[in-house]
């Protein structure tokens, strides 16, 4: 079975620095596609970025960036120049083409003024 | 345009009575899923529906739990004799096959259930 482990249940950052935020998955396919989803308290799931497992470049979005390690099934966030807004919870997640997603259990960012 | 929308927003139900969640999925959107977040934790699929077939219901905890759908549209997922451990946010997604994967899935603003 796939599994996605997020070690870190709380992360803060200064405003306007830099935090990394990692993922570990676990799974015996070898194309599938890993997402980052963003959760403020309005509960509302928003995706931040994503990740083609054939594609070896990381993705990248505006202020946020992957680190794809395909070998060592890493996938960790890395959130640049930090704002006020970014504060909320971050989930990692999985799937193979569209089937279900499988998400780790999450890492609450706090970012200080 | 409009996105997944779901009602109620909150539910409060005493337990043992049944409740049923309605999500209704960006027009056009042919496989629907539904997910449950507990309290301070990620989110556990239940169940994924293309059209109106549910080819993956391995998610489902109990038989308490059902799912339907109509067509390509409205989905409701109904919790019988509900549970104190029922008690979460249930969100609902959508995605198109129009489009190449990954199949983005664009997520609802969610029910929360609280059994007393």
């Amino acid at each position: 079975a796939q599994t996605v482990t997020q070690s870190q249940p709380e992360m803060s950052v200064q405003e306007a620095e830099t935090v990394t935020l990692s993922c570990t998955y676990d799974t015996s396919e070898s194309d599938y596609y890993l997402f980052w989803y963003k959760q403020p308290p309005s509960r509302q799931m928003i995706l931040v970025i994503r990740q083609e497992a054939y594609k070896q470049q990381n993705a990248t979005e505006n202020r946020f960036s992957v680190n794809f390690q395909k070998a060592a099934k890493s996938f960790s966030l890395k959130i640049s120049d930090s704002q006020l807004g970014d504060a909320a919870m971050y989930f990692c997640a999985y799937n193979v083409g569209g089937s279900r997603l499988t998400f780790g259990e999450g890492t609450q960012l706090t970012v200080n003024p | 345009g409009a996105g997944v929308s779901q009602s109620p927003s909150n539910k409060v139900t005493e337990k043992g009575k049944d409740v049923e969640l309605r999500c209704d999925p960006i027009s056009g959107h042919t496989a629907l899923y539904w997910y449950r977040q507990r309290l301070g934790q990620g989110l556990e699929f239940l169940i994924y529906f293309q059209g109106n077939s549910a080819p993956d219901k391995s998610g489902l905890p109990s038989d308490r739990f059902s799912a339907e759908r109509t067509g390509e549209s409205v989905s409701t997922l109904t919790i019988q004799r509900t549970q104190q451990e029922d008690s979460a946010v249930y969100l609902c997604a959508s995605s198109t096959r129009t489009s190449g994967p990954p199949y983005e899935q664009y997520f609802g603003p969610g029910t929360r259930l609280t059994v007393t």
